[in-house]
């Protein structure tokens, strides 16, 4: 079975410094890795992925996220957050041998001015 | 081009009562996937469609919920009697392909509340 884990809530941050909002993941086979990004009232929308090469991928506004397999990590980050980044990050996972993609609980980012 | 739809937005319905929920897909997206957050906690999968075909329904919580995608372009998502532990907000999303390069596009969802 796939799962995801998203262990912070809510992660805080002034506007200008760099970002993480952390992922880990579980699967039996290959990791297909995304993340996507829910504004209020609005669908997730896709942020960026992973499924092979570099472990460092860039994705839309200026996100990027760095896939680690021995630690099975795919944290999302971003060197100077914005107050427009405010919103609610999810991580998920797909094992490259399905087609269901598993998502995590969420983290809410709060950008502070 | 226009993205997935769903409707209602929003629905407040007693326990014991049947909501209906639709999705309209991207033109010419071929899967069909619906997804539930209920009370904060994570996005469950609960079925996903190619065309008109149930391709995995093993995330429907019951039989009270019934998806249907007759001629594989709209779906509904049906709840009969609806229960106070469905509240939450149905996702729908679409994609193009199977493969990890095919993104799943999601609708705006419906907040669906039973009091």
């Amino acid at each position: 079975a796939q799962s995801v884990a998203q262990p912070e809530d809510q992660v805080n941050v002034a506007e200008g410094n760099p970002l993480t909002v952390k992922c880990t993941y579980s699967v039996s086979g290959n990791p297909y890795l995304f993340w996507y990004v829910q504004y209020p009232n609005r669908g997730l929308q896709f942020l960026l992925k992973y499924i092979t090469g570099d472990n460092l991928v860039k994705g839309s506004y200026g996100f990027e996220a760095e896939f680690n397999k021995s630690q099975t990590s795919f944290h999302l980050k971003k060197p100077s957050a914005l107050v427009s980044d405010s919103a609610l990050y999810f991580c998920a996972v797909r094992d490259g041998g399905y087609q269901k993609v598993t998502f995590g609980t969420g983290t809410k980012l709060q950008v502070i001015p | 081009e226009a993205g997935v739809t769903q409707f209602p937005s929003h629905s407040v319905i007693e326990k014991g009562q049947t909501v209906t929920l639709r999705c309209d897909p991207i033109s010419g997206h071929d899967n069909l996937y619906w997804y539930r957050r209920v009370m904060g906690k994570e996005i469950k999968f609960l079925l996903h469609f190619v065309k008109e075909s149930k391709q995995d329904e093993s995330g429907m919580p019951n039989n009270r919920f019934l998806a249907e995608r007759t001629g594989g372009t709209y779906s509904t998502l049906k709840v009969q009697p609806a229960e106070l532990e469905d509240s939450g907000v149905y996702f729908c999303a679409s994609s193009q392909g199977q493969g990890a390069n095919s993104p799943l596009h999601f609708g705006n969802g419906t907040r669906l509340t039973v009091t």
